[in-house]
């Protein structure tokens, strides 16, 4: 059964204090991963696309890479702006326009940067 | 330029009435998506619209929920007979015929059934 598990599911960081998001994912042929950030009482808003292992992308204090089984999410110096919920989430292969119902997300991670 | 929008942004119901959803794309976009977010839980993938084509309602729960799609523009969620259970927040995302992978969220509606 294809699958998502995040973790931790909180973290509580000081700032600048650097630390990493898992991702761990079972997927019969995976896609894509997909990073996003959720700010409170907002949508979901997107970061970035993986595609192959050892892929890796970076944007301002936030690098992601993955591997066959998972995906880090690692926050460089946080400050408290950084401080969100960050989901993951995985497109498995589907075929034609059925493969959006293969788009599985996890629970995300609830990011807390302490001034 | 103008994002997703979703409206109403929040919604109080009373068990066993029909509520309507509505969901505005970004301009262009030929997708759009439908999920429910429950409190503290991920997303779950609802229903699929792309251009013209039969929808992917393979994510839909049961019968009484339903949405439509007026060509490549608004969409609609319809749930019928609300339960206690269908309380959640209600994501619409779109994107481009080129770019299916990169989903633009709207804020959501968040549904309240009593």
């Amino acid at each position: 059964e294809d699958q998502v598990t995040q973790s931790p599911e909180a973290l509580r960081l000081q700032e600048g204090e650097s630390s990493s998001l898992n991702c761990s994912y079972t997927v019969s042929g995976l896609r894509g991963l997909f990073w996003y950030r959720q700010d409170p009482g907002k949508g979901p808003e997107f970061l970035f696309t993986l595609y192959s292992a050892g892929e890796e992308k970076e944007k301002e204090r936030l690098k992601a890479t993955l591997t066959k089984k998972e995906s880090f999410l690692h926050i460089t110096a946080p400050k408290p702006e950084d401080s969100a919920t960050y989901l993951c989430a995985v497109q498995a292969p589907g075929s034609g326009y059925s493969s959006a119902s293969k788009i599985i997300f996890g629970s995300g991670t609830r990011l807390s940067i302490r001034p | 330029g103008a994002g997703v929008s979703q409206s109403p942004s929040n919604k109080v119901t009373e068990k066993g009435k029909d509520v309507e959803l509505r969901c505005d794309p970004i301009s262009g976009h030929t997708a759009l998506y439908w999920y429910r977010q429950r409190l503290g839980q991920g997303l779950e993938f609802l229903i699929y619209f792309q251009g013209n084509s039969a929808p992917d309602k393979s994510g839909l729960p049961s019968d009484r929920f339903s949405a439509e799609r007026t060509g490549e523009s608004v969409s609609t969620l319809t749930i019928q007979r609300t339960q206690q259970e269908d309380s959640a927040v209600y994501l619409c995302a779109s994107s481009t015929p080129l770019s299916t992978d990169t989903q633009y969220f709207g804020p959501g509606t968040r549904l309240t059934v009593l």
